[in-house]
């Protein structure tokens, strides 16, 4: 089973707004990643947190977790039409040996 | 660096044929992957490899075999494709280090009619 659930499924806004989307999961974990696929293409690493760590910012994107509700969430400020992708948590949880258990996912859409 | 590259990138495969997807990067990870993606399902681990000469079932192995007899490559097979076999695979590969960040490669569309 998904050990990550990613919320909303789909979001669609305008150019310069922000996005935010959200990923709860289930187990104990050592980090939660972020990854970014545009259409048609491989994933791509986007930022790692580590379960000691409540925020990590990286350009334009901003992590957090909050380990006691078992959530993370992903804030992209100022979003560009190339910001348009699916993006997707990772979890490694501490009894995969390392594996990451991916969400399903989020559909961003920014319109220009 | 070319990173991690798969081959071939595209495929139609016939009920019941066999096939090899091979992935190879050029990082010297140690750590090596085969995920595959379906609409809706995110992306779902086949078998992995933590070295050379060593694999191990992920979460939904049935129907594929693989091999790492190089450190760089990974070879993903399929003996007997069937229509529940059509999705996007993809291959990837991570450092040593437990939980690091998996590079990924362009992905290979297979399609079992």
């Amino acid at each position: 089973s998904q050990q990550g659930e990613e919320d909303p499924q789909a979001l669609s806004i305008q150019e310069g707004e922000n996005a935010t989307m959200n990923c709860s999961y289930k187990t104990s974990i050592n980090n939660l990643q972020w990854y970014r696929q545009n259409s048609g293409r491989g994933l791509v690493h986007l930022i790692l947190i580590r379960s000691n760590e409540r925020e990590k910012h990286s350009g334009r994107l901003r992590v957090t977790l909050d380990t006691s509700k078992k959530s993370s969430s992903l804030l992209i400020t100022a979003s560009r039409a190339a910001d348009t992708a699916s993006y997707f948590c990772a979890t490694d949880a501490y009894n995969q040996g390392g594996k990451l258990i991916f969400g399903q996912g989020t559909e961003l859409s920014v319109k220009p | 660096n070319a990173g991690v590259t798969q081959t071939p990138k595209f495929r139609v495969l016939k009920t019941g044929q066999s096939m090899t997807l091979l992935c190879a990067q050029d990082m010297n990870h140690e750590y090596m992957y085969w995920y595959r993606q379906d609409p809706g399902m995110g992306l779902r681990l086949i078998h992995y490899s933590v070295g050379e000469g060593t694999t191990a079932k992920g979460e939904v192995p049935d129907g594929y075999n693989v091999s790492r007899l190089k450190k760089q490559n990974f070879l993903l097979g399929l003996e007997s494709a069937a229509p529940s076999q059509t999705s996007v695979y993809f291959c990837a590969s991570s450092t040593l280090t437990q939980g690091s960040e998996q590079f990924f490669g362009p992905g290979t569309r297979l399609t079992v009619l």
